[in-house]
């Protein structure tokens, strides 16, 4: 069974409208961490956030802001007033600390940010 | 952050060639290594996990006498890629995590690798 879930995937938006991509995971742990990250077309991932499982206070960076719900089992990711260089795959990860602290990849959500 | 450094970042093979791609922890001892692949357009899999002294656990379906992996160190993992095919053409990613207090692990940058 799929661990984490992005349902989305492929979104387009034109410029400066706000997106929001999808997370869904799956896990008996009680202790576990929750990413977003950011993978450009040069292939690197680039880390935007982490959330341990006893923290469920949302998170605002900048245009970004995070929605995590452990009663539905979600972690949002919303970009505000988007832009053409969010343009990237973005994949949301779980990693389960009593598995070794492997991650769990969704499959990712492609934005496009039509400018 | 903690750093982990891949090295090279892009590399081209001809077909029955070997490519090692390392992987370092730059200011931390990384107990555990973790090794994934990318097939374009598609999400990370694991490939293999790595304990520093012991050999590596490998996913299903992964060949471990094709795909060889030595943590041989606490700051170095290597992934030899061996009689390199064009379908091993892939992005291949490690991450690292350290030891006690840490509870997540950290990407490198990645490697293309292209067999022509």
């Amino acid at each position: 069974a799929q661990k984490v879930t992005q349902a989305q995937t492929e979104i387009s938006v034109v410029e400066k409208e706000d997106v929001t991509l999808d997370c869904v995971y799956e896990t008996r742990d009680t202790t576990y961490y929750l990413f977003w990250y950011k993978q450009p077309p040069s292939g690197e991932l680039v880390f935007l956030i982490r959330r341990n499982s006893f923290d469920e206070q949302n998170e605002i960076s900048g245009r970004y802001s995070w929605n995590f719900q452990k009663s539905t089992s979600s972690f949002n990711f919303t970009i505000t007033a988007s832009q053409v260089v969010d343009s990237a795959v973005y994949f949301c990860a779980l990693s389960e600390v009593e598995a070794g602290n492997q991650f769990y990849f969704g499959t990712g959500t492609s934005l496009t940010v039509i400018p | 952050g903690a750093v982990v450094s891949q090295h090279p970042s892009r590399v081209i093979c001809k077909s029955g060639t070997s490519v090692k791609i390392e992987c370092r922890s730059l200011d931390f001892q990384a107990t555990t290594m973790f090794w994934y692949r990318q097939f374009p357009k598609q999400s990370l899999m694991l490939m293999a996990t790595s304990n520093e002294g012991s050999k590596a656990t490998y996913e299903q379906g992964v060949e471990k006498d094709k795909f060889l992996i030595n943590h041989a160190s606490l700051t170095l993992s290597t992934l030899t890629v061996t009689s390199a095919h064009p379908e091993d053409s892939s992005f291949y990613i490690c991450s690292a995590k350290g030891g006690t207090g840490q509870g997540w692990a950290f990407f490198g940058q990645g490697t293309r690798l292209t067999v022509v």
